[in-house]
């Protein structure tokens, strides 16, 4: 089975932290994303990547960065945590052919306090 | 823009039958359907694309009209096992590269005796 692992599941970090998740999957997919989900907003696009060191905003890019330096890792930066960034973060991955559906780390619950 | 679900959330008695609708202002290339049980990681379900047959595996079977960018997630005979959130994630263009999501906010399904 793909396997995606996300370093925390939960995190606690102060305001103007620079916080760093981190994601790793163990099946050579090409494509990473991160999520967050918020109640009642559903999952949305922070920022996706499609090759290493290749990386495209998503929806709600702003206060995060990406970095991919090796495939199978994927690291979300938030350069200057604030409140409005608690959130539930997911991790994901899949492959390029247009058939096989992504598979979701467990996520990692931020809270910025 | 995220694809309107619908309902919101869906109370089942064991055995029942529900229907899950997700509708997109963009014309489509594919849907995928996610359940997410309470705290664990979404699990891809299924997905369906453009010009494809309609899809389904056990009792969970699901459409999609072109014509009018929905998608619909059938339930048949529900089980407990059927509770959780389940996330219609669209792809408005086959790119060649990411198939990038844009995920509905969701519809709570609670399956209970």
């Amino acid at each position: 089975d793909v396997k995606v692992t996300q370093s925390s599941r939960y995190l606690v970090k102060r305001t103007g932290e620079k916080v760093f998740l981190e994601c790793v999957q163990d099946m050579d997919h090409e494509n990473m994303f991160w999520y967050r989900q918020d109640p009642g907003l559903g999952l949305r696009l922070i920022y996706f990547s499609y090759d290493v060191k290749m990386k495209e905003k998503g929806d709600i890019p702003e206060g995060y960065s990406v970095s991919r330096e090796k495939k199978e890792r994927f690291s979300l930066i938030l350069e200057s945590a604030s409140t409005n960034q608690t959130s539930m973060y997911l991790c994901a991955s899949s492959i390029t052919w247009t058939g096989i559906g992504y598979t979701f780390g467990s996520g990692t619950r931020l809270t910025v306090v | 823009q995220q694809p309107v679900q619908s309902p919101q959330a869906v109370i089942l008695r064991e055995g029942e039958d529900a229907v899950i609708n997700c509708s997109s202002s963009k014309a489509l290339y594919s849907v995928h359907w996610y359940r997410q049980k309470h705290g664990e990681a979404p699990v891809f379900l299924m997905i369906l694309l453009k010009g494809g047959e309609q899809k389904g595996h056990e009792k969970i079977s699901a459409s999609f009209n072109e014509k009018k960018q929905q998608s619909s997630l059938y339930l048949t005979a529900s089980q407990l096992s059927y509770s959780g959130t389940y996330f219609c994630g669209t792809e408005p263009e086959f790119t060649g590269t990411a198939s990038k999501l844009t995920f509905g906010t969701g519809t709570r399904l609670q399956v209970t005796l």
